[in-house]
């Protein structure tokens, strides 16, 4: 079955920077496009960030453009998130998620992990 | 970017009642509407896509219906595990948007 697992999540001051990863089994992960999803403490759902299954296709929510960075090692099936300057409002739990396509064309997602938790704060 | 309106926030419940959820989209989506359910302190389940095609193993009480803007999840019989928050999502255009979400509860 498939299996998503995220980690790299912590306490981390306004500025810093953090990298995610998450590590996919159960599932041809060079086929799929790979999608982070967060969602801030009490809020609901926002999609931040997809790659496309070769990686040649990524695209971000306008508010992390040019501080989070999504990347993908299909030798090692793997996706990363590289958040920069992190804010306050960047506090979320992050969830990988699979999209049901190659990530070239927007598409839901059917299968998330269990989340990691981000913390901006001095 | 679309804008998802989904409504009621919140729902009360009765076990066995029908529940109807409903979603707006600010423009047309076709029929790229997916639901989910997440229950507190799990991630989401993708429960519906396509506006209508239930997803793996989700249960026959769970319909989704609408085209273009207007669409609602409906719960024909609820059961205990079904109280929970349902979000919509378009997946039309970029970036993918979801609604804040309603809550179902007892």
């Amino acid at each position: 079955q498939v299996q998503l697992v995220e980690s790299g999540g912590g306490v981390v001051q306004p500025g810093r920077s953090l990298r995610l990863s998450c590590a996919a089994s159960g599932f041809t992960f060079s086929s799929y496009g790979m999608h982070w999803v967060r969602q801030a403490p009490g809020k609901g759902l926002e999609w931040v960030a997809v790659i496309s299954y070769d990686g040649s296709n990524k695209y971000y929510t306008d508010s992390v453009k040019g501080r989070f960075t999504i990347s993908r090692d299909n030798s090692k099936d793997t996706m990363n998130l590289q958040m920069n300057s992190l804010r306050a409002e960047d506090t979320a739990v992050y969830y990988c998620a699979k999209g049901e396509g190659s990530g070239w064309h927007s598409e839901h997602l059917d299968n998330w992990g269990q989340g990691t938790l981000v913390t901006v704060s001095s | 970017e679309i804008v998802m309106t989904q409504s009621p926030a919140t729902l009360s419940v009765s076990p066995g009642e029908r529940a109807t959820l409903s979603c707006r989209a600010s423009q047309s989506v076709s029929d790229n509407l997916a639901w989910y359910q997440q229950k507190p302190g799990q991630a989401p389940r993708l429960l519906l896509y396509g506006a209508s095609t239930r997803a793996t193993d989700i249960p026959a009480r769970f319909s989704g219906s609408g085209s273009e803007t207007e669409f609602t999840l409906t719960i024909s019989s609820l059961q205990s595990e079904d109280f929970a928050v349902y979000y919509c999502q378009q997946y039309d255009n970029w970036p993918q948007t979801f609604g804040l979400g309603t809550r179902v509860e007892i």
